[in-house]
């Protein structure tokens, strides 16, 4: 069974500066890492993902995580936030082989709310 | 290139009734996932479709069933509708072979079911 724990709920951030969203998981099995964003009132859109190879892992509007398997982390950071980077923000993993193949377990999310 | 559509937008059912929600695959996706996304939480993995075929469930009960067509769209049926059956209700899609390179889900925007 696999788990993914993000550690906030909440995060306020000023425009401009920098955010970390931190996500754990747990699995027995070797596993692919995604993140998605979610805008009110709309499906998920996948930021980026994790499945192989350079732990660094870079997105789309600018975000980037990194892949910690000691740590079991992917925590998420972006350098400089925007007002329109105000969404909720979901971690997710699926295990990268057997029974549990495609199946997406996501965290509870978090709420980025971005301040002028 | 299209998206994931998934039709209707918004639903309002009463308690006891059957709902069918339907869902358009993005061109050249054969596997198809169904969750649930109870106000406030993350999505929840109900099942998952390959080649007209559920190859993947998770904890929910057999009211719950779904299709996937020939062209691989797809439906979610949910017979008994109870109360906390009131969530947002994503299909997403994704290549079903071609390696770990094209491992994305594409997410629709999902159906809002009421429950009444």
């Amino acid at each position: 069974a696999q788990s993914v724990t993000q550690l906030d709920s909440q995060v306020p951030v000023f425009e401009e500066a920098p955010v970390e969203l931190r996500c754990n998981y747990s699995s027995s099995v070797s596993v692919y890492l995604f993140w998605y964003v979610q805008y009110p009132n709309q499906g998920l859109q996948l930021l980026l993902k994790y499945l192989s190879g350079s732990t660094l892992v870079k997105g789309i509007n600018g975000f980037e995580a990194e892949f910690n398997k000691s740590q079991t982390s992917f925590h998420l950071r972006k350098p400089s936030v925007h007002i329109s980077d105000t969404a909720e923000y979901f971690c997710a993993v699926t295990s990268a082989g057997g029974t549990s193949y495609g199946k997406l377990t996501f965290g509870q999310g978090t709420i980025l709310t971005v301040h002028p | 290139e299209t998206g994931v559509t998934q039709s209707p937008t918004h639903l309002i059912k009463t308690r006891g009734q059957q709902v069918t929600l339907r869902c358009s695959s993005q061109s050249g996706h054969n596997t198809v996932s169904w969750y649930q996304q109870a106000l406030g939480q993350g999505p929840q993995f109900i099942f998952q479709y390959y080649r007209e075929e559920e190859n993947g469930r998770g904890n929910f009960p057999p009211r719950f069933s779904g299709l996937q067509f020939p062209n691989y769209s797809s439906e979610l049926n949910v017979n008994a509708l109870e109360l906390d059956d009131s969530a947002l209700y994503l299909c997403a899609s994704r290549p079903g072979t071609g390696g770990s390179a094209n491992y994305g889900y594409t997410f629709g925007s999902g159906t809002r079911l009421t429950v009444v």
